[in-house]
């Protein structure tokens, strides 16, 4: 079974500094992986994926990750942080069949809450 | 504009009456998926549905139920015989593996 762990249930950062959410996930296969942010009473919404391609993986609004084979770990950054940044983030992991194609079904982590401070 | 709704944002039920949750997506995406979120406990697959008139259980359908009568609806039913059914309650919809979600429904049982 698949699984996500996410390091740290809450993060704390000033404006400008790096943010740097850590995900590591199990999986007995190359899986397609995912970083998504909510904010407080919406929806998920996708920040980037990775399916095989790249390992460096570039998103939305400033962030990316990088694939690490070796560690398991699909950690997300971004260089310099924005009050507007400040969410909860889910890293994700799906099932992936013998053809390289994904299944659909997403296992989440637990989430991260990001807080920027001025 | 192409998406995914959910109504209504709010719910408020008395405990023990059954309630249905909307969802639509105009995406023409095959498969439909509905999580439960609770705090601090990430997200829940209920309930999915890969093709029109078929769907499988997540790992907390028990107290919950489902339809797929149309590829753009799949609307979410919480029973009286779901223990603790107050919750956020989202949507997705996926294409090429990746899912995407509406705004989600807040249940509030009195």
């Amino acid at each position: 079974a698949q699984s996500v762990t996410q390091l740290g249930s809450h993060v704390s950062v000033s404006e400008g500094a790096l943010v740097l959410l850590r995900c590591n996930y199990s999986s007995s296969v190359p899986p397609y992986l995912f970083w998504y942010v909510q904010y407080p009473n919406q929806g998920l919404q996708l920040l980037l994926k990775y399916t095989s391609a790249a390992t460096l993986v570039k998103g939305i609004n400033g962030f990316e990750a990088e694939f690490k084979k070796s560690e398991t770990s699909f950690h997300l950054t971004k260089p310099s942080a924005h009050m507007s940044d400040a969410a909860e983030y889910f890293c994700a992991v799906s099932d992936v069949g013998a053809g390289g194609t994904s299944y659909g079904k997403l296992t989440f982590g637990q989430g991260t809450i990001l807080t920027v401070h001025p | 504009d192409g998406g995914i709704t959910q109504s209504p944002k709010y719910l408020f039920r008395k405990e023990g009456q059954n309630v249905t949750l909307s969802c639509e997506q105009n995406l023409n995406h095959d498969a439909m998926y509905w999580y439960r979120q609770d705090p601090g406990q990430g997200l829940r697959l209920i309930y999915y549905s890969q093709i029109v008139n078929d769907f499988q259980k997540g790992d907390i359908a028990e107290g919950y139920s489902v339809s797929r009568e149309k590829k753009e609806s799949f609307p979410l039913t919480v029973t009286s015989a779901q223990k603790n059914p107050t919750a956020f309650y989202l949507c997705a919809s996926s294409a090429a593996g990746t899912q995407y979600f509406g705004p989600g429904t807040r249940l509030t049982v009195l």
